[in-house]
């Protein structure tokens, strides 16, 4: 069966740190994989959108990179703000619609 | 742009009520709307999909005669949970594309609707 799977629940990091974060997948051959970012009771919002011919894209302090081979998508945050803290989701496409991952909760201490 | 507005944000009803919830894309048209429901600290379940003018699909598992969907125009897609128990208390999103399906573009989703059944 398709899973993804993001490393860890939660992740604290001190404040200007890079965060890394991953999201792994089984049974997908995705042509594309989004990362979004949801805030407590919000909705998720999106942030990148990498496709498979892509290694690497970037936006601002964000970087995600993708690797078919490994089945794996890292998501980096550098010089972490308290106001990265959130919950940050990987998706991965199947058929019409998105699957996503359960998301790791950074939480940025100052 | 690709603002999705959801109402209401926040809801407690007694059980046995059948509650609406609506999603409204505000600045584009929205072709396909989708409909998930969130546990705490779980991800979204996808429950189902609706396009303008069709039948919702909804996934193995949902009662679609539970869970109501209609997607009477591009702007406005309703989901209601019928007859609603303690059991279907959740966080339910909303996300609209302006695609059939979503090729490779982002999803716009609503801020969410916490529902409470007592």
């Amino acid at each position: 069966s398709q899973k993804i799977e993001q490393n860890s629940e939660a992740l604290n990091i001190q404040e200007g740190k890079t965060a890394t974060l991953t999201c792994n997948y089984t049974n997908y051959s995705p042509a594309y994989l989004q990362w979004y970012r949801q805030d407590p009771g919000r909705g998720p919002v999106f942030l990148l959108l990498i496709r498979e011919n892509e290694k690497e894209k970037r936006k601002e302090r964000l970087k995600v990179t993708f690797d078919t081979t490994l089945k794996q998508s890292l998501f980096h945050i550098t010089a972490s703000q308290p106001a990265d803290s959130a919950t940050y989701l990987c998706a991965l496409p199947r058929n019409n619609d998105m699957r996503f991952g359960a998301g790791t909760r950074l939480t940025v201490k100052p | 742009g690709a603002v999705v507005s959801q109402h209401p944000s926040w809801v407690i009803c007694k059980s046995g009520t059948s509650v609406k919830i609506e999603c409204r894309s505000l600045d584009f048209q929205a072709t396909t709307m989708f409909w998930y429901r969130q546990f705490p600290k779980q991800s979204l379940m996808l429950m189902a999909t609706s396009n303008e003018g069709s039948k919702a699909t909804y996934e193995q598992g949902v009662e679609k005669d539970k869970f109501l969907i209609n997607h009477a125009s591009l702007t406005l897609s309703t989901l209601t949970v019928t007859s609603a128990h303690p059991e279907d208390s959740s966080f339910y999103i909303c996300s609209a594309s302006s695609f059939v399906g979503l090729g490779n573009q982002p999803q716009h989703f609503g801020d969410g609707t916490r529902l409470s059944i007592l």
